[in-house]
């Protein structure tokens, strides 16, 4: 079992792009989250699906659009990308709202 | 506003040496603490977790306390070894609540 992957791994982009990033898990968990890392800061909660077909906003949400694809994936997009989203991004999965199993993360740059 | 403070921010001690995170928060109502160790450039991975009802839950050399009545938590280490370089973050889940509450971490190296 892969557990949560993700992809891409790294990924630079100039400001006004856009780019989604994907995530899949092989668990057969319900909820995914998406988590943004920056430095000196602890992790923030960008969007979450609960379950197949939904999706809620977290802390951070402004700038990301997500699509809970089908059970199995959870797809975050920046449409016009800003030096302000460059930051480490994971993806999480879990059987509820208090376990969560994390990704490798995508490292993001965006000049 | 939930809050989870760790500290301290960065530890180093020599390899076999034992040492203890802290973690105090202010999530409310409560619902479980769980300690992550996060190595360097990947994803965190889960050490323990515990419900307001556990004091103690150990993971081979980690163990984790809770104290839910002053809201304080801390992650022993014991015997360290070079692996255990990482950063130890804590975190605590509202009752009912998707939305975790991170601590920014404490970075631990081990050295020779």
């Amino acid at each position: 079992n892969a557990g949560v992957t993700q992809t891409p791994k790294f990924q630079v982009l100039k400001t006004g792009q856009s780019m989604t990033l994907q995530c899949a898990q092989d668990m057969n968990h319900n909820s995914m989250y998406w988590y943004r890392q920056d430095p000196g800061m602890g992790l923030r909660l960008i969007y979450y699906s609960a379950s197949e077909g939904t999706t809620d906003k977290g802390e951070v949400p402004n700038g990301y659009n997500v699509s809970r694809l089908n059970k199995r994936e959870f797809s975050l997009r920046l449409e016009s990308a800003a030096p302000s989203q460059t930051s480490v991004y994971f993806c999480a999965a879990g059987g509820g709202p208090y376990e969560q199993y994390f990704g490798p993360g995508t490292r993001l740059t965006v000049t | 506003k939930n809050q989870v403070e760790q500290s301290p921010q960065s530890l180093i001690i020599l390899e076999g040496k034992n040492c203890t995170l802290q973690c105090n928060y202010t999530v409310s109502p409560f619902s479980n603490l769980r300690w992550y160790k996060q190595d360097t450039g990947r994803g965190p991975v889960s050490l323990t977790i515990m419900t307001f009802s556990e004091n103690t839950k150990s993971n081979g050399r980690y163990t984790a306390t809770l104290d839910a009545d002053t809201k304080q938590s801390s992650l022993h280490i014991t015997a360290s070894q070079l692996s255990d370089s990482a950063s130890y973050i804590c975190v605590v889940s509202g009752a009912g609540s998707y939305q975790l509450t991170f601590g920014k971490g404490t970075k631990l190296s081990v050295i020779p």
